[in-house]
């Protein structure tokens, strides 16, 4: 039983570039999340999937920021033109909903982005 | 709205000693969930507990145990002994209940960076 996988783990851009981060959430799981890590801080929600429906986004989730999950499996992040602002790490996070009762959220390793 | 405060940035400790994590929530909602992940260097976090707002029990497990309080508002975290493989950044999350029993995202305090010396 594998746990929740993100590629690539470390990622250096210039700005203005795009880049999209891949997430393979625990495999019966239907619902994943995506956060965003600054230093110091805790991790803050940006968006979240149940099956291949997007249900929710963050405030945080600028026009530049967007997300799929196009077969209810793996999920990608998208950032366009970024900006160093977005230095960040990205963590995903898979859960199982059943019947109304969700599960708890497990995280991967998360991915590290860094904007020169 | 919903908030989770950990007051203690930065603990140390010599191993052997007990410590205890604080967290403090706010919260409107009368269903919620609760949870502590540990950080350790290496960046993923680590699932440790979670608790829903109708059970209060305290909760041990081996040098762990978690404290639940609705009065106050607070899910303490002790470890016992604590030794130096607890050394991490200790978060504590809050989410409510979305619908009967559909939890939401995680909203997590600051964490707690443990440092625990040999």
């Amino acid at each position: 039983d594998t746990g929740v996988s993100q590629n690539p783990r470390h990622k250096i851009t210039k700005r203005g570039q795009n880049v999209t981060f891949r997430c393979d959430p625990i495999s019966e799981h239907n619902r994943l999340y995506w956060y965003r890590q600054t230093l110091g801080q805790g991790p803050e929600f940006l968006t979240y999937f149940q099956n291949e429906a997007q249900l929710e986004k963050s405030r945080l989730l600028s026009d530049r920021f967007s997300a799929e999950r196009p077969k209810g499996s793996f999920s990608t992040l998208e950032i366009q033109r970024t900006e160093q602002g977005d230095s960040a790490m990205y963590l995903c996070a898979s859960s199982l909903d059943f019947g109304g009762q969700t599960d708890t959220q497990y995280f991967g390793p998360g991915t590290r982005l860094t904007v020169l | 709205a919903q908030k989770v405060t950990q007051a203690q940035t930065e603990i140390s400790v010599v191993e052997k000693e007990d410590v205890t994590l604080d967290c403090v929530y706010e919260t409107r909602d009368t269903t919620y969930y609760l949870f502590w992940y540990k950080q350790p260097p290496s960046g993923e976090l680590v699932f440790l507990i979670r608790r829903n707002s109708f059970d209060e029990q305290n909760e041990i497990s081996g040098r762990y145990s978690w404290n639940f309080q609705k009065s106050t508002s607070s899910f303490n975290f002790t470890i016992t002994a604590s030794q130096v493989v607890d050394s991490a950044v200790y978060f504590c999350a809050l989410s409510e209940d979305q619908y009967g029993g559909s939890q939401g995202n995680l909203i997590f305090g600051k964490g707690t960076k443990l440092s625990v010396k040999p």
